[in-house]
């Protein structure tokens, strides 16, 4: 079973729209990590947060904040006002303490000029 | 300071080959994990080392080696090359534990 699903594949937005990404997440585990990663077309992960299963408490850092809610076991993501630049696939992973990172399939967004 | 450096950026081989994949994590990390990253999908964990001891092993087939270094710099190993093995190769370092950060990554192509 997947340990993270972000079902959306891909994703179209036109430029200043708002977008949020779903990443829905399982696990045993009563401490945990999770995080989302942009990978832009050259290939590198970009860190942008990491939250601990403790901290439900929501985060803004500029244009993007992040909704951790543990009874949904979901954990999204949004971008409010994209721009051309957030074109990316974003990934949201799983970490159980064990340092392994459980990623998911990915969601490509594309923001339309 | 710098990232997480990797070398070669770029590599061909040919089936049955063998490659040596390189990882420099950034200073002070003490952790190294690699990930395949195939066409589409997200990262697949294959090894983590952290003090130069293997602490944890994706479900990958032997083929697929690793060590870690005095100076916690990583190697990949992969022998037997398949078609299949055709990816992104990720590394990523950490201090210890929680978030990893990567490398630009390896892309691999076998013929």
């Amino acid at each position: 079973a997947q340990k993270v699903t972000q079902a959306q594949t891909e994703i179209s937005v036109v430029e200043k729209e708002d977008v949020t990404l779903d990443c829905v997440y399982e696990t045993r585990d009563t401490t945990y990590y999770l995080f989302w990663y942009k990978q832009p077309p050259s290939g590198e992960l970009v860190f942008l947060i990491r939250r601990n299963s403790f901290d439900e408490q929501n985060e803004i850092s500029g244009r993007y904040s992040w909704n951790f809610q543990k009874s949904t076991s979901s954990f999204n993501f949004t971008i409010t006002a994209s721009q051309v630049v957030d074109s990316a696939v974003y990934f949201c992973a799983l970490s159980e303490g064990s340092n392994q990172f459980y990623f998911g399939t990915g969601t490509s967004l594309t923001v339309i000029p | 300071d710098a990232g997480v450096t990797q070398s070669p950026t770029h590599l061909i081989k040919t089936r049955g080959q063998h490659v040596t994949l390189r990882c420099s994590p950034i200073s002070g990390h003490k952790s190294v994990s690699w990930y395949q990253q195939v066409l589409g999908q997200g990262p697949q964990f294959i090894f983590q080392y952290y003090e130069k001891e293997e602490r944890g092993r994706g479900n990958f087939p032997d083929r697929f080696s690793a060590r870690q270094f005095p100076n916690y710099s990583s190697e990949l190993n992969v022998n037997a090359l398949l078609l299949g093995d055709s990816a992104l190769y990720l590394c990523a370092s950490s201090p210890m534990a929680e978030t990893q950060y990567f490398g630009p990554g390896t892309r691999l192509l076998v013929l």
